[in-house]
């Protein structure tokens, strides 16, 4: 399977802490994206790193990619409780999407 | 636009049934894809279109799938006969200008 992984699988933090999912991916890319997913929901994107950069921001979000260890974090720094959901990575190479397993955030007010 | 349209948004059938999904992409997006998300799998690329012409049909599971896309505003996925293990959300997502956008998804129940 060309499927990514994540890790952790739940992370249940309180309100105002930072939030850290790590992802792994198989194949080269052109870019790596991140989305979320309410329960029940359809996906969201949230914000896209092309290979040639090592880190972008976007609001409370700080994503960083390391095309050597085929690799992604993505941070959400002080949470709210609105922010419960599940986050996945997704790997773009060239043509389709090839998602992650996601990790689901807990984040008590 | 009105985005990714998905229908039916719940769909519920007896094992041995044909399930048809339905998809509209946006307009001008001229990729389309197919995927299936349960807990066990996560989310699985089914198939996907450019152009109309598919292109990977790698990720469907087995003959009793089939996936069309007669014209750049519609695609259907097709289950027969459906069973139990297709108990699943299916997610519609179009590729264009802008990137990628997912549907609301078709929630799949077989009993």
């Amino acid at each position: 399977s060309q499927q990514g992984e994540e890790d952790p699988q739940a992370l249940s933090i309180q309100e105002g802490e930072n939030a850290t999912m790590n992802c792994s991916y198989k194949t080269s890319i052109n870019n790596l994206q991140w989305y979320r997913q309410n329960s029940g929901r359809g996906l969201v994107h949230l914000i896209l790193i092309r290979s040639n950069e090592r880190e972008k921001h976007s609001g409370r979000l700080r994503v960083t990619l390391d095309t050597s260890k085929k690799s992604s974090s993505l941070l959400i720094t002080a949470s709210r409780a609105a922010d419960t959901a599940s986050y996945f990575c997704a790997s773009d190479n060239t043509d389709k999407l090839i998602f992650g397993t996601g990790t689901r955030l807990q984040v008590f007010p | 636009d009105a985005g990714v349209i998905q229908s039916p948004r719940h769909e519920v059938t007896e094992m041995g049934q044909e399930v048809t999904l339905r998809c509209k992409p946006i307009s001008g997006h001229n990729s389309l894809f197919w995927y299936r998300q349960t807990m066990m799998r996560g989310l699985e690329l089914l198939i996907y279109f450019n152009n109309n012409v598919p292109i990977d049909d790698s990720g469907m599971p087995e003959d009793r799938f089939s996936a069309k896309m007669p014209n750049a505003s519609f695609s259907t996925l097709k289950i027969q006969p459906s069973e139990p293990r297709d108990s699943a959300v299916y997610f519609c997502a179009s590729w264009g200008l802008g990137g990628y956008t997912f549907g609301s998804g078709t929630r799949l129940t077989v009993v």
